[in-house]
């Protein structure tokens, strides 16, 4: 049972314009959630996170919106350049889930066309 | 700056043979993962640990053990390689006083297991 979709593995999107990348989760017990992005031959790196009493958290170019209603979340990416293009995966977590580990989903390859 | 090492970034074994991957990181986390990542399967939860010589299993187990004698330091073990464990694996760490449980990973390890 996946309890984190990401259900486009990939999406292509122009340099310039917004990049929304989509996430869904079924477990009302994540409390935090987090986007990692990762180049090929290297390790994920963290990119930004929202705790679910917010619905919206802003870093740069970089905002996750959550919609804890539909079990929803989004990362918005503007505007995009050359370098955002990598696999991006969604994460959650449950409060004090520190020590048990993420729930990844299985990540939206992104490519900024030219 | 917080660095996760791992020991190999390419690693090429035969079925059988016993495999060791070390992980080391320098930020005096307690909590230390080991994720493998497959394509179309994202990351997915080997084993975990909270303290030394504490360990717990994640989502997918099998066929893997794991060792944690000093804070620093979390290796995965293979006892009997096989081909269905070809796949990259990547090394965690993290701490629950982070913000939203973010985790640090290493670089990865590319293991083939002919």
């Amino acid at each position: 049972d996946q309890q984190v979709k990401q259900n486009s593995p990939s999406l292509s999107v122009q340099e310039g314009r917004i990049s929304i990348l989509n996430c869904d989760y079924t477990n009302s017990m994540f409390d935090y959630f987090l986007w990692y992005k990762k180049y090929p031959a290297e390790g994920p790196t963290f990119l930004i996170s929202i705790s679910s009493i917010k619905d919206k958290n802003e870093d740069g170019r970089f905002t996750v919106f959550l919609n804890k209603s539909a079990k929803h979340l989004s990362l918005h990416i503007v505007p995009s350049q050359p370098g955002d293009s990598a696999v991006y995966f969604c994460a959650a977590s449950a409060e004090g889930g520190g020590a048990d580990g993420l729930t990844f989903g299985k990540g939206t390859h992104l490519i900024i066309q030219p | 700056d917080v660095k996760v090492t791992q020991s190999s970034r390419y690693l090429v074994k035969r079925t059988g043979e016993k495999v060791f991957l070390e992980c080391v990181q320098d930020m005096d986390h307690e909590n230390m993962f080991w994720y493998r990542q497959d394509p179309g399967l994202g990351l997915r939860l080997i084993y975990f640990s909270y303290d030394v010589k504490m360990k717990e299993k994640g989502d997918i187990p099998e066929g893997y053990s794991v060792s944690r004698e000093k804070k620093e330091r979390f290796s995965l073990i293979l006892e009997s390689a096989s081909t269905n464990q070809t796949s990259m694996y990547l090394c965690a760490s993290g701490n629950s006083l982070l913000e939203h449980n973010e985790q640090f990973f290493g670089p990865g390890t590319r293991l083939t297991v002919l």
